[in-house]
């Protein structure tokens, strides 16, 4: 069974700092690409980051650039996201999910989601 | 970047009925050369995670009960429920791919009458 699951999150001050990683399992994890998701309270969904399945290619929403640094270990089949200089804007239930690939090229609909990892800035 | 616009912000429909979302990208989301509309459409229930819908505009992701339809090309989009069960009530978003930032639509509550 293709599954998502992530961990890290917590209540974090303004200005902190948090790393969030989503193991995955039930497919070749290497193979394809990766985004984080979040969803503030009672809001919509915002696309935050994406990486390929190697990790060479990287892409941030503005809200978060410079910020968040994407990541992912291969080897032991985990995504991360490293969030520095939090802001209370930052609050929010951050879903990992698994993009697709069609021969060499990624295609970043997501069609598996982790159960989310909440994530409070807050004094 | 793509501005992704969702109308009516919600809706209520009776059992059985019809209901229609629609989608609207700031620009086209088709890309010519391989003559795909990079959209997609997600259900998402209350305390649940997203779930994928379509993809390619009308690819009915496996699994997904064919009462569910999407259509639609270049800027404009519509995802279809041809007959409302009780537990279609969800927010429904669309997503585009086409280009980073890869953004959602604001969503769409769809409810029972």
């Amino acid at each position: 069974e293709v599954q998502l699951l992530e961990s890290g999150g917590g209540l974090v001050q303004p200005g902190g700092s948090l790393r969030l990683s989503c193991a995955a399992s039930g497919f070749t994890f290497r193979t394809y690409g990766m985004s984080w998701v979040r969803q503030a309270p009672g809001k919509g969904l915002e696309w935050v980051s994406a990486i390929s399945g190697s990790g060479g290619d990287a892409y941030y929403a503005d809200s978060v650039k410079g910020r968040f640094t994407i990541s992912r270990d291969n080897s032991k089949n985990t995504l991360y996201v490293q969030m520095n200089s939090l802001r209370a804007e930052d609050t929010a239930v951050y879903y990992c999910a698994k993009a697709n690939k069609r021969g060499d090229i990624y295609y970043y609909y997501m069609d598996v989601w982790g159960k989310g990892t909440t994530v409070t800035v807050s004094s | 970047d793509i501005v992704m616009t969702q109308s009516p912000d919600s809706l209520a429909v009776s059992l059985g009925e019809r209901a229609t979302v629609n989608c609207k990208s700031s620009q086209s989301v088709l890309y010519r050369s391989n003559n795909k509309n990079y959209l997609a459409w997600y259900q998402q229930k209350p305390g649940q995670p997203p779930k994928l819908l379509v993809y390619w505009a009308s690819t009915r992701e496996s699994g997904v009960p064919d009462r569910f339809s999407g259509s639609g090309s270049g800027t404009d989009f519509t995802l279809t429920i041809s007959s409302l069960q009780a537990e279609d009530v969800a927010v429904y978003y669309c997503q585009q791919y086409f280009t980073t930032p890869f953004t959602f639509g604001p969503g769409t509550k769809v409810d029972i009458k």
